[in-house]
């Protein structure tokens, strides 16, 4: 069983929809949850980070972890074609710096 | 300020060969950790360098290795290529072990014949 595990999809949605992503993680230590955006023949670029449990709001993206539940999820407001991409969970503990741990990515297409 | 850059962004090497692969961390930054990206396994980590110490490792053989200079930049060394190498090398950086944004360059497509 992996560490974490992440629906790699496809997902297919029309412009203007709420998405919703998710991950889930087995690894207790794990206190730093990201998540990243990856367009096609590009490196993944952070979009928001949170440390241990909460909410984290940022522009139409919304980060939460629950970590009684090991679940971590990104919401995406407002849905534009230009977010279609792959979106990956990431996870690190406190200690092991700069060591991610990532799901398997999940494609996302915004349908106009 | 410039990203982090890889080189070169495409390679096609044989069987049995060796590869070096290189990469240019954001200026001021002194971690630069290194992942495979293949569509079976994801995203994973290979191994993390500061200061020119290597500081943490993947489960991955011991045919990937690597290095960093005193200038921060670094470099990864795969020997006797197997097809299995074929992958996208992804190159992160980060000011420091403590910082928790890793900034990734645009990576190595590798592909091994």
């Amino acid at each position: 069983q992996k560490e974490v595990e992440q629906d790699p999809g496809p997902l297919s949605v029309p412009e203007g929809a709420i998405v919703s992503l998710n991950c889930t993680y087995s690894n207790s230590a794990f206190q730093y949850f990201m998540w990243y955006r990856q367009y096609s023949r590009k490196g993944p670029e952070l979009l928001m980070y949170t440390y241990s449990s909460g909410n984290k709001e940022d522009g139409r993206f919304t980060a939460q972890v629950d970590k009684s539940s090991k679940y971590i999820s990104l919401f995406i407001r407002d849905s534009q074609p230009s977010d279609s991409a792959t979106y990956l969970c990431a996870m690190r503990g406190i200690q092991g710096a700069q060591k991610l741990v990532f799901g398997q990515g999940t494609r996302l297409t915004i349908n106009p | 300020k410039a990203g982090v850059t890889q080189t070169p962004r495409y390679l096609i090497k044989t069987r049995g060969q060796q590869v070096t692969l290189s990469c240019s961390p954001i200026s001021g930054h002194r971690s630069v950790s290194w992942y495979q990206q293949t569509p079976g396994q994801g995203l994973q980590f290979l191994f993390e360098y500061f200061s020119e110490t290597q500081r943490n490792k993947g489960n991955f053989p011991g045919r990937f290795s690597g290095r960093q200079f005193s200038n921060s930049r670094s470099e990864m060394n795969v020997s006797t290529l197997e097809l299995g190498d074929s992958a996208l090398y992804l190159c992160a950086s980060s000011s420091s072990g403590a910082q928790v944004t890793a900034f990734f360059g645009q990576g190595t497509r590798l592909t091994v014949v």
